[in-house]
């Protein structure tokens, strides 16, 4: 089962509002991810997890907060966004843990279409 | 620079034309792996093929066939007898040694379109 889970699919949100995403596998991943993307372009990268420790964050404004509270789940806090905040926003996975983990396999979500008015 | 160059923007092809997607890529490493993902409308990324450098056997699966070759740092995509439901979205994506974990490089991705 190769099944990365994202909740919602599609959120509409103000400026002011406080919102989260939600990303899950069971695959026994030990590296999660967070991705942007915007229509017509590749997806981004935001953050890294690693045992569920931050190492990446690709210089994201404060705004998006991610949080692995277990190695299973990823959440993504959004806190007065703009409206170019709004995208495609992508979680995945990947084994990680070893020596070669740089060159896992990333499993993708469907994503959650964010739209912020 | 780009280290992942796909030239086709877009492609059409009518059903049952075989279709080559094209993928350059860049990089100084020695050992690296090189990957293709499919993005349907709905936007998930689908996984298709991861290949190392070592490796260039080409590799068919079923209607889709991969052509790597190191000498021309190419790994060319091809969907003999395309279907309807092969419209997507395909992004080619490389990454390389030197950390612990994977930072993909995408290229910016082909639009194929195919018409019944």
């Amino acid at each position: 089962d190769t099944e990365v889970t994202q909740t919602p699919k599609h959120l509409v949100m103000g400026m002011t509002n406080k919102k989260s995403l939600k990303c899950e596998q069971h695959m026994g991943h030990r590296a999660m991810y967070w991705y942007k993307q915007k229509a017509k372009k590749p997806p981004e990268l935001m953050f890294v997890y690693s045992y569920e420790k931050l190492s990446i964050n690709e210089s994201v404004p404060s705004r998006f907060s991610p949080e692995c509270p277990n190695s299973s789940l990823l959440n993504l806090h959004l806190h007065a966004l703009q409206p170019e905040d709004s995208a495609l926003y992508l979680c995945a996975s990947s084994q990680g843990g070893f020596s070669d983990s740089a060159f896992d396999t990333q499993y993708f979500g469907p994503g959650t279409r964010l739209t912020v008015l | 620079a780009q280290k992942v160059t796909q030239a086709q923007t877009e492609i059409s092809v009518v059903e049952k034309e075989d279709v080559t997607l094209d993928c350059v890529y860049e990089t100084r490493d020695t050992t690296y792996y090189l990957f293709w993902y499919k993005q349907p409308p709905s936007g998930e990324l689908v996984f298709l093929i991861r290949r190392n450098s070592f490796d260039e056997q080409n590799e068919i699966s079923g209607r889709y066939s991969w052509n790597f070759q190191k000498s021309t740092s190419s790994f060319n995509f091809t969907i003999t007898a395309s279907q309807v439901v092969d419209s997507a979205v395909y992004f080619c994506a490389l990454t390389e040694g030197g950390s612990t974990l994977g930072r993909l490089y995408f290229g910016r991705g082909t639009q194929l379109t195919v018409w019944p």
